[in-house]
Parts: C-alpha cells; sequence; structure tokens
C-alpha cells in the first residue's frame, strides 16, 4: 500500500513563508493524485483547505497556497498567523484508494 | 446548509461489530455526484481513510481495511453507514463522516473494549 509522507514538525515566524510536502512512495505526485489538505487544530474537526492540488475553499484564507513542488505536493503559508499553528495533513489519491500523510506539526514561533 | 451527524455506540467489544451511521441533513444525500467517506483517527494519531460510496452505490475501501468494512447507502433516510467487522482496539478511534473532503461531521469515539 501507498505510504504517504510529510514532515513531522516545522516551524514558521510570524510573517513568515513556510512550505510543507507531501510525497508519495510510489514516485511523484502529479494532479492525477488531486492532493487534498487539512487543517486541524486539538480537538477539533479537520478543515479542508485545499483541492485538486491548488484549488481553495471558500473559507481558505488567501495566505495559503497549495502547488507541485520536486515531486511532492506542496502547502505554502505565506505571512503565518498565530492562529496557523495546527496539524497539518495532506491526502492523496493513490491507484483507487486514498491515502492520508502522517501530518505535520505547525509551529508559529 | 447541508450538515452531517455521525451516531452509532460508543463501545464495542472486541470480536464484535462496529456499526455507525451518518446522517445528512439539509439537502439529498443523492443529488449531485458527490461521494461519501468515513475517515477515522485514533487518539493523538493521525487520520486514516476507511472508504467511500457514490450515489450509485458502488465503493471504495482502504486496503488494509477492506475485509473488514462495509459502506452502504440508504437514500430513503438519507444516510450512509459504516461497519467494520471483528473490531480489536486497534479500531478505538473518533469516526467522521465527510461529504467527499469538505464536508464533515464532528465525529463520534468509539471505544473497543470488554
Amino acid at each position: 500500500q501507498t505510504v504517504v509522507t510529510q514532515e513531522p514538525s516545522l516551524t514558521v515566524s510570524p510573517g513568515g513563508t513556510v512550505t510543507l510536502t507531501c510525497a508519495s512512495s510510489t514516485g511523484a505526485v502529479t494532479g492525477s493524485y488531486y492532493p487534498n489538505w487539512f487543517q486541524q487544530n486539538p480537538g477539533q474537526t479537520p478543515r479542508a483547505l485545499i483541492y485538486s492540488t491548488s484549488n481553495k475553499h471558500s473559507w481558505t484564507p488567501a495566505r495559503f497556497s497549495g502547488s507541485l513542488l520536486g515531486g511532492k505536493a506542496a502547502l505554502t503559508l505565506s505571512g503565518a498567523q498565530p492562529e496557523d499553528e495546527a496539524e497539518y495533513y495532506c491526502l492523496l489519491y493513490c491507484g483507487g484508494a486514498w491515502v492520508f500523510g502522517g501530518g505535520t506539526k505547525l509551529t508559529v514561533l | 446548509q447541508v450538515q452531517l451527524q455521525e451516531s452509532g455506540p460508543g463501545l464495542v467489544k472486541p470480536s464484535q461489530t462496529l456499526s455507525l451511521t451518518c446522517t445528512v441533513s439539509g439537502g439529498s444525500i443523492s443529488s449531485d455526484s458527490y461521494y461519501w467517506n468515513w475517515i477515522r483517527q485514533p487518539a493523538g494519531k493521525g487520520l486514516e481513510w476507511i472508504g467511500l460510496i457514490y450515489t450509485s452505490g458502488s465503493t471504495n475501501y482502504n486496503p488494509s481495511l477492506k475485509s473488514r468494512v462495509t459502506i452502504s447507502l440508504d437514500t430513503s433516510k438519507n444516510q450512509f453507514s459504516l461497519k467494520v467487522n471483528s473490531v480489536t482496539a486497534a479500531d478505538t478511534a473518533v469516526y467522521y463522516c465527510a461529504r467527499e473532503y469538505s464536508l464533515w461531521g464532528k465525529g463520534t469515539t468509539v471505544t473497543v473494549s470488554s
């Protein structure tokens, strides 16, 4: 079964920019993997941020963007805010099944 | 607006069957071309996709759970359901239902214990 890998943890300064990545054990991530990104705060339901690589939901803050970068899916946060400190998960469509990454704990410090 | 609500027993004995229902309100489960997911999260761990059902009734499952999982649709009740057979402590988790991946229920905690 496909393994989806994310950075376990990242730190960004307030106002700074950070990129989270999402890799597939089967090879380069392309648009056919329909990358999704989610934000989850402790004790809360995950909130969808990005779908199909780079599409934002109506509620997604403009400072979040999605892309493909170096064979991985990427979530870039530009102008980090304290409220962006959370766990972030990616989700890939891999051969008929969806697979979540292990999550990235983002600290804004 | 459309809302999803999970329901079912919070405690299941080992080797028994876990059964959950997701009730969709504010819209028809069979309208448009949405698919409906079950996702779970053990305490302190990451998200795990369990499977999905299309409005046609066809399903896709996580290969690691496929032998124990059934997802079904009841359009008359505007619900879809999850059954997991032969549960163990490893199935203890918060279970979420979701419309595709943009709209989620609040989740329900299921504990497997005797």
